[in-house]
């Protein structure tokens, strides 16, 4: 149960586009559908970005796109603004039918 | 509106034992399954553990099996973490969440507002 393996930070400009990756194995991202992102402000709780690899809740914005390929999962944020800065986390179901969540990424809006 | 509350948090000593709850309100509880994830000060999130939407199947991250026990009380729309033997490596804000479309394996879509756990003597 290793969490998987995350960016520790990653920083843009307002404006610019950012991608997070999210690597795992063949026993949770590799092989399910079921990858989550969340972002989580300072002293909050986590919010649902992408659930299912690149699907949107209502309310996010279109800026967030998800997509995988193999044991990577990636999170991209387009048309940077300051309120993105925050820290995102992705999460994998995983073979052995528990979750697990990445190392974290801090995004900085420069 | 969806919501889940925490309660339980507290200081208590190692070794000893505390009960977390979560208050469900705004949807149908009993149709959903439902996690706990816990973050340790300063750090990721970690996931703790699963319930199944009628309370037969339930999966625990290792460090914490055979000493938490998670449960559920579809009466009372309410879903609980009863930790035993804990430890300063159980310090953390313990938030309790839902299953998106209460599929056991989708992600999280509805989180509460955390409860906090302090291990220490």
């Amino acid at each position: 149960q290793s969490a998987l393996t995350q960016p520790a930070s990653v920083s843009g400009s307002p404006g610019q586009s950012i991608t997070i990756s999210c690597t795992g194995t063949s026993s949770d991202v590799g092989t399910y559908k079921y990858v989550s992102w969340y972002q989580q402000h300072p002293g909050k709780a986590p919010k649902l970005m992408i659930y299912e690899v690149n699907n949107r809740p209502s309310g996010i914005s279109n800026r967030f796109s998800g997509s995988k390929s193999g044991n990577t999962a990636s999170l991209t944020i387009s048309g940077l603004q300051a309120d993105d800065e925050a820290d995102y986390y992705c999460s994998s179901y995983t073979s052995s039918s528990t979750h697990v969540f990445g190392t974290g990424t801090k995004v900085t809006v420069l | 509106q969806v919501q889940l509350v925490e309660s339980g948090g507290g200081v208590v000593q190692p070794g000893r034992s505390l009960r977390v709850s979560c208050a469900a309100s705004g949807f149908t509880f009993s149709r959903y399954a439902m996690h706990w994830v816990r973050q340790a000060p300063g750090k990721g999130l970690e996931w703790v553990a699963l319930i199944s939407y009628d309370g037969r199947n339930k999966y625990y991250v290792d460090s914490v099996k055979g000493r938490f026990t998670i449960s559920r009380d579809d009466s009372k729309n309410t879903l609980y973490l009863e930790m035993n033997s804990l430890t300063d490596e159980d310090t953390a804000i313990y938030y309790c969440a839902r299953t998106i479309f209460g599929v056991v394996a989708d992600g999280f879509d509805i989180w509460g507002q955390g409860t906090m756990v302090t291990v220490s003597s």
